[in-house]
Formats: structure tokens, sequence, C-alpha cells
């Protein structure tokens, strides 16, 4: 079983609020990701990180933010969330080149 | 990353064999084809992977024909909780390299499995 955690499961928020989505992993993995799905959608990556102290925006542009100042720890923030950003974020690491563990991800809607 | 396809829907009876198809005809020499599935609203789960040797674990197998232009991810026995999207991606495999680990996700196949 994978030991990557997200939090909130589900998040309902106003315009213009700050968030932070939650993302930790118990298993060493010095590689995570944030990857961004719409309902019936494909999976978008928006950020990564191969270690502490190292980020990289994904394949599509996001608003949000992302930082790794622990290993085991990978938040994501949006600075003033917009209806726009509406979507489930889901949250990955990895060892290893082939396998990714996913958490069961963050539901957010902005009203 | 060499692009795949896949039927966008197929349907399997239960305790029969699921056998989805992809074609990854542009793939080259050090690509690998991964297989992942997502149940409704939960986040991937890796299934299985190969580079050209056919491969089996617990949860399937993976058959690559020898042009290895086309793979067949094959669920032995599918249950109702094997009703899921199934991905089939091709990226380059090996460390390093600034694409370590970032997988593009297509489409995929969704896998309906009645009782």
């Amino acid at each position: 079983e994978a030991d990557i955690y997200q939090t909130p499961r589900y998040l309902v928020i106003g315009t213009g609020k700050k968030i932070t989505l939650e993302c930790s992993q118990t298993m060493g993995h010095d590689k995570m990701y944030w990857y961004q799905q719409d309902p019936g959608m494909e999976l978008h990556l928006i950020h990564y990180s191969y270690g502490v102290n190292s980020t990289e925006k994904g394949d599509l542009s996001s608003e949000s933010t992302v930082s790794r100042i622990r290993t085991e720890h990978f938040p994501l923030t949006l600075e003033s969330a917009r209806p726009s950003h509406t979507s489930q974020y889901l949250c990955a690491s990895t060892r290893r080149n082939e396998k990714l563990f996913f958490g069961s991800g963050t539901q957010l809607s902005v009203l | 990353d060499a692009k795949t396809t896949q039927p966008p829907s197929m349907d399997c009876a239960e305790g029969r064999a699921a056998n989805l198809p992809c074609n990854h005809s542009t793939i080259s020499g050090n690509e690998y084809v991964y297989w992942y599935r997502q149940i409704h609203s939960q986040g991937p789960q890796y299934i299985i992977h190969g580079l050209k040797n056919n491969e089996t674990n617990e949860m399937a197998s993976l058959i690559i024909t020898e042009d290895r232009k086309s793979s067949t991810l094959i669920l032995p026995h599918a249950t109702l909780r094997d009703t899921a999207v199934y991905y089939c991606i091709v990226r380059a495999g090996g460390a390093g390299g600034t694409s370590y680990g970032k997988l593009t996700f297509g489409q995929g196949t969704i896998l309906t499995v009645h009782p």
C-alpha cells in the first residue's frame, strides 16, 4: 500500500481565499508531483520536485505555487482562489522511474 | 514520448478475462510501456510495466508484440472492482533526465465489468 496522504479530501471555499493543499509521503521518495484533473478529463502535470528546495512547473500552466522544504512534504498553494481553479488535485511520489504512487486527491470547489 | 492509442471503452463479463489493447507504433528502443488504472474519484494506481518481454504480476499480465508496436493488458478474472479507466503510457525508462517520473496520461479506456 502506498503511504502518501492528501488533505483535505474535499474543500469548498469562496473566491479570493488563500488555500493550501497538503501532500505528505512516508516512503522517503525524493521525487514528487502535482497533477490536476477535471471531471472526465485527462490528468495534467502542473508541478514537480526532484528533491528538497527543487521545484519546477509542469506541462500545464497553473496559478498555484509549491514548496519543498522537507522531503516528505509537498504542499500546493493558491494565493487567491477563483472558480476556474475548481478541479481535482492529485499528488504523487516515486523513488524510481517506473512506479508512481498517488494520493486519494483533493476535490476543490471554489464558489 | 511515443503517442498511444486506446479504445475509448470496453465491456467485460465478471469472471472472464479482460483484454485491453494499446497501440504505440512510434515507440523507440528505450521506451517502456506502463499501465495505470483510475477508479472513480481516486488517484491512479500502477498496474504493470515492461520493455519487450511479457510481464506478469499479481494484478495483471502484459503482452508486448515482438515489434513492440502494440501491447495488451490482461486481467485474467475480471471483477466488478476492476471497473475503471485504464491508461497505457509509453515513456523512456532509466534514471535521471528532466522527464524522470513524469507521466503523460491520455484519455484511456473505460472498462466496465458487468455481473
